[in-house]
């Protein structure tokens, strides 16, 4: 199995602030390479799928970049309702798998 | 609007078998081209992929759980379910559903909100 290893794996920051997500495979991956962000009770939501392509209606300030093992979640200015949980996900091989998580907090 | 919605009893006694069905609106399962999935969270854990099914029925399992695993669909209602037999406390986590397109390297696009499921006496 690809192992996914995400960090960091929590993390403080205020309303405007950039932060980086960075998630890194144990194996090459190309760019199948996905991101969700998940809230408390809520449904995952996917935001970004093979490592750059922004899902039609998530805000253009989440942007994913990266290839091969290493990879990145940047969202440029942290708006209030971007405070949750982000996951990796590889769909390069079966099965699939996740990195740990990080959770946004606020300061 | 895609929704799936995953339904089953919250409380499972070891050994016996966990049932879960996650029921589809606003997209048909028959209607193909998509696989619909079953992934699990434990408490404070990555999240696990337990399998998926195509409409067809064929379906992938997770090898670290595949001898205990079922997942079957019904067409007729929309719905496909998980069985997950001889359960311990190991099992217990959130139970989610989510559709992922069927073609290489698709993501999971829509996500059930989860189910909580603990394995208890």
């Amino acid at each position: 199995d690809i192992q996914m290893t995400q960090s960091p794996s929590s993390l403080s920051a205020s309303v405007g602030d950039r932060v980086t997500i960075t998630c890194r495979a144990s194996q090459f991956m190309s760019t199948y390479l996905n991101w969700y962000q998940h809230k408390p009770g809520k449904a995952p939501k996917l935001l970004i799928y093979a490592a750059s392509t922004l899902q039609s209606g998530v805000p253009s300030r989440f942007s994913g970049s990266g290839s091969g093992s290493e990879f990145t979640l940047i969202i440029s200015s942290l708006q209030p309702e971007d405070f949750a949980s982000y996951y990796c996900q590889q769909s390069y091989s079966t099965p699939y798998t996740f990195g740990q998580g990080t959770k946004l907090e606020i300061k | 609007q895609v929704q799936l919605q995953e339904s089953g009893p919250g409380l499972v006694k070891p050994s016996q078998t966990l049932s879960l069905t996650c029921t589809v609106s606003g997209d048909s399962i028959s209607s193909g081209g998509y696989y619909w999935n079953w992934i699990r969270q434990h408490p404070g854990k990555a999240l696990e992929c337990i399998g998926y099914i195509y409409y067809s029925g064929s379906t992938y399992y997770n090898p670290s759980l595949k001898s205990r695993v079922t997942i079957s669909v019904d067409t007729s209602k929309n719905q496909f379910s998980l069985k997950l037999s001889s359960v311990t406390a190991a099992d217990t986590a959130v139970y989610y559903c989510a559709r992922q397109e069927a073609a290489a390297g698709s993501p999971f696009d829509y996500w059930g909100q989860g189910t909580l499921v603990t394995v208890s006496s």
